[in-house]
């Protein structure tokens, strides 16, 4: 199986911060990869597939890459909407793996 | 707009079988493989189970396999999770979601999940 693993575990930020979450995966998953933001009691959303692409509807402060083992989702300027847990997934094979989440909260 | 609406949750002793649906709209059903993800209480998304568009392929999580079965009625527009021998740990929200597309695809769409208590 296809370990994900995600750094920070965590983070504090302000309001108008850059924040880039790294999501690394055991074996190469070329860019297979899709990213999720959870806030607490609601349904994830889809956020990023293919590594990069945006979901339509996802403000263009988002943006992610890589390829491989690593990738990154960064966003350029944090709003107060933002906050909330991220989750990297691997669509490589099966069975389907999720990274732990980077939890952002406000500082 | 795309709904995905799933049912059938509750408490339910250990031992005991479950079975939930997703009622899902808006999308064209047939062409999309679907998934069950489900998250245990304070923890991460845990993906359980896929089924191709048509049916004809399902797969599994190493965790679940051989208690979980994952089905559609395409006519009825309806995803199902019929989940034997209930564990403890088995409780979670379980949340149906829509695949992009594709023979193996991320989740672009998530219904807001229905609660499983495993408890006596």
């Amino acid at each position: 199986d296809i370990q994900m693993t995600q750094s920070p575990s965590s983070l504090s930020a302000s309001v108008g911060d850059r924040v880039t979450i790294t999501c690394r995966a055991s074996q190469g998953i070329s860019s297979w990869l899709a990213w999720y933001q959870q806030k607490p009691e609601k349904a994830p959303k889809s956020l990023i597939y293919a590594a990069s692409t945006l979901h339509s509807g996802v403000p263009s402060r988002f943006s992610a890459n890589g390829s491989g083992t690593d990738f990154t989702l960064t966003i350029s300027s944090l709003q107060p909407e933002d906050f909330a847990t991220y989750y990297c997934q691997q669509y490589n094979n099966y069975p389907l793996t999720f990274g732990p989440g980077t939890k952002v909260d406000i500082k | 707009q795309v709904q995905l609406v799933e049912s059938g949750g509750g408490v339910v002793q250990p031992g005991r079988s479950l079975r939930l649906s997703c009622a899902a709209s808006g999308f064209t059903f047939r062409n999309h493989a679907m998934y069950w993800v489900r998250q245990a209480p304070g923890k991460g998304l845990e993906w359980v189970a896929v089924i191709s568009s048509d049916g004809s392929k399902k797969y599994y999580a190493d965790s679940v396999t051989g208690r979980l079965t994952i089905s559609r009625d395409n006519s009825k527009n309806t995803l199902y999770l019929q989940i034997n021998s209930l564990r403890a740990d088995d409780t979670a929200v379980y949340h149906c979601a829509k695949g992009g597309g594709g023979v193996i695809s991320s989740v672009d769409y998530w219904g807001q999940g229905t609660l499983v208590t495993v408890s006596s």
